[in-house]
């Protein structure tokens, strides 16, 4: 049960458009449309950002979207805005009827 | 509105045990899966434990195999874990979430998190 793999950070500039890779296996995030993304502003609850690889739940800004190829998802925020600074995290059921996490994203917006 | 509110964090010692709850509200709980994840302070998301709606079905991961148990009380609207034989490294915060679907992960509320921690 390997952690899927994200860059440990990444950055940009108000208004730019960042993305953000979640790499996994051909048991996990190549297996099932069932990857999902999290903000979280520590201290806070975690917040769902993106579920079915490119589903934006009721109240989510646009500007943020989602998309998979093969064994690697992806999370694109447009527009950067400093309130988007926050860890981001990728999630994905297994075959082994588990759900692995990504390691996580650090998002600094400059 | 939707909410979880974990309690029976605190200061164990290891090889001891600990309950925690997580109290839904706004919503039918006995209809959802729910999922407890665990953040070490300062390092990432981590899966630990799953049961689906009816409480029949359980799904752990490898590092709580034996040791943790997820169950709920569907009249009580819910969620416990219990921990026992804590080591250390179970040092963390402990969330409750809601899956949004089944119980494939998609983690669509959250608690605010309760802090265990073992030390001697």
């Amino acid at each position: 049960q390997s952690a899927l793999t994200q860059p440990a950070s990444v950055s940009g500039s108000p208004g730019q458009s960042i993305t953000i890779s979640c790499s996994g296996t051909s048991s996990d995030v190549g297996a099932y449309n069932s990857v999902s993304w999290y903000q979280h502003h520590p201290g806070k609850a975690p917040k769902l950002m993106i579920y079915d690889v490119s589903n934006r739940p009721s109240g989510v800004s646009n500007r943020f979207s989602g998309s998979k190829s093969g064994n690697t998802a992806s999370l694109t925020i447009s527009g950067l805005q400093a309130e988007d600074e926050a860890d981001y995290y990728c999630n994905s059921y297994s075959t082994s009827y588990t759900v692995i996490f990504g390691g996580g994203t650090k998002l600094t917006v400059l | 509105e939707v909410q979880l509110v974990e309690s029976g964090g605190g200061l164990v010692q290891p090889g001891g045990s600990l309950r925690l709850s997580c109290a839904a509200s706004g919503f039918t709980f006995s209809s959802y899966c729910m999922h407890w994840v665990r953040q070490v302070p300062g390092e990432g998301l981590v899966w630990v434990l799953a049961i689906n709606s009816d409480g029949t079905t359980t799904r752990y991961a490898d590092s709580v195999k034996g040791r943790f148990t997820i169950s709920r009380d569907n009249a009580k609207n819910t969620l416990y874990l219990q921990m026992n034989s804590l080591r250390a490294d179970d040092t963390a915060i402990y969330y409750c979430a809601r899956d949004r679907t089944g119980c494939y992960g998609l983690c669509d509320y959250w608690g605010q998190g309760s802090l265990v921690t073992v030390s001697s």
